[in-house]
C-alpha cells in the first residue's frame, strides 16, 4: 500500500490564485521531504527539501516567496503556489526518505498532483 | 544543475531486443535507485545499489554500479511492451538532498 499520499491528486485553478498541496508520510515520520516539479516527457526535477522545524531549503532558480513550503509536523509538508499562472501547470510530486532495517534511506514517493492553471 | 546524466534520452525497440541506459555523475554518490514511471503517476522503485561493482538482477532486469560510485547501468533482456516507461535513476549526492538523473523514455514495440 501507499506509504506517502498527495492530496490532492489533480486541481485545476484560475491564473492569480493560490494552491496549496499536502504530502503525508502514511505510517513513519519524515523530518525531511523533497518537492520535485515535472514537465511533460521530462524528468523530476528537486525544487527544495523540505525540513521539519526549520525553513525549506530551496533549489537554484527556484522562487521560495512563490513556492512556499511548510512542513508542520513530522508526517506532513506542505507546498503552496501562489498567484498561480499558466505556466506553473505541472504535475508536483513529493517523495519522503524511510531509513530500513538495512541502513539505507528509501525514497517513498506520492503520487503526484497535476496543477492546471487557466 | 544536473548530476546525473542519463543516456540515451529516448529508445523504441522491438520486442525481444535487448537495451542498455545508462546513468552517469561527476560525484560519488553512497546509493544510487532506479526507478520506472508510468504518466500521471509518482516514480516506482526497482532497485537500490549501494556498493561499488555490484550487480542486481531483477528478472529480465540487470543494475551494476559502477567501481566507483559515480555510474550505473541498467540492462534489460528480450524487452517487452509492458517495459515501456520513464526509467529514472535517481540518489542522494554529498549533499543530503535527493536528485533525477535526466530520464530515459523507452518504448517497446509489440
Amino acid at each position: 500500500g501507499a506509504v506517502v499520499s498527495q492530496h490532492p491528486s489533480w486541481v485545476i485553478c484560475k491564473s492569480g490564485t493560490s494552491v496549496k498541496i499536502e504530502c503525508r508520510s502514511l505510517d513513519f515520520q519524515a523530518t525531511t521531504m523533497f518537492w520535485y516539479r515535472q514537465f511533460p516527457k521530462q524528468s523530476l526535477m528537486l525544487m527544495a527539501t523540505s525540513n521539519e522545524g526549520s525553513k525549506a531549503t530551496y533549489e537554484q532558480g527556484v522562487e521560495k516567496d512563490k513556492f512556499l513550503i511548510n512542513h508542520a509536523s513530522l508526517t506532513l509538508s506542505t507546498l503552496t503556489v501562489t498567484s498561480a499562472h499558466p505556466e506553473d501547470s505541472s504535475f508536483y510530486i513529493c517523495s519522503a526518505p524511510r531509513e530500513l532495517a538495512e541502513s539505507t534511506d528509501t525514497q517513498y514517493f506520492g503520487p503526484g498532483t497535476r496543477l492546471t492553471v487557466l | 544543475t544536473q548530476l546525473l546524466e542519463q543516456s540515451p534520452q529516448f529508445l523504441s525497440i522491438q520486442e525481444g531486443e535487448n537495451l542498455t541506459v545508462y546513468c552517469n555523475s561527476s560525484s560519488v554518490f553512497s546509493s544510487l535507485q532506479w526507478y520506472r514511471q508510468e504518466p500521471g503517476e509518482g516514480p516506482v522503485l526497482l532497485v537500490t545499489v549501494v556498493t561499488g561493482g555490484e550487480v542486481k538482477k531483477l528478472k529480465r532486469l540487470t543494475f551494476q554500479f559502477g567501481d566507483a560510485r559515480k555510474d550505473s547501468s541498467l540492462h534489460i533482456t528480450a524487452a517487452q511492451p509492458g517495459d515501456t516507461g520513464l526509467y529514472l535513476c535517481a540518489g542522494p549526492p554529498p549533499a543530503y538532498k535527493y536528485i533525477f538523473g535526466t530520464g530515459t523514455r523507452l518504448k517497446v514495440l509489440a
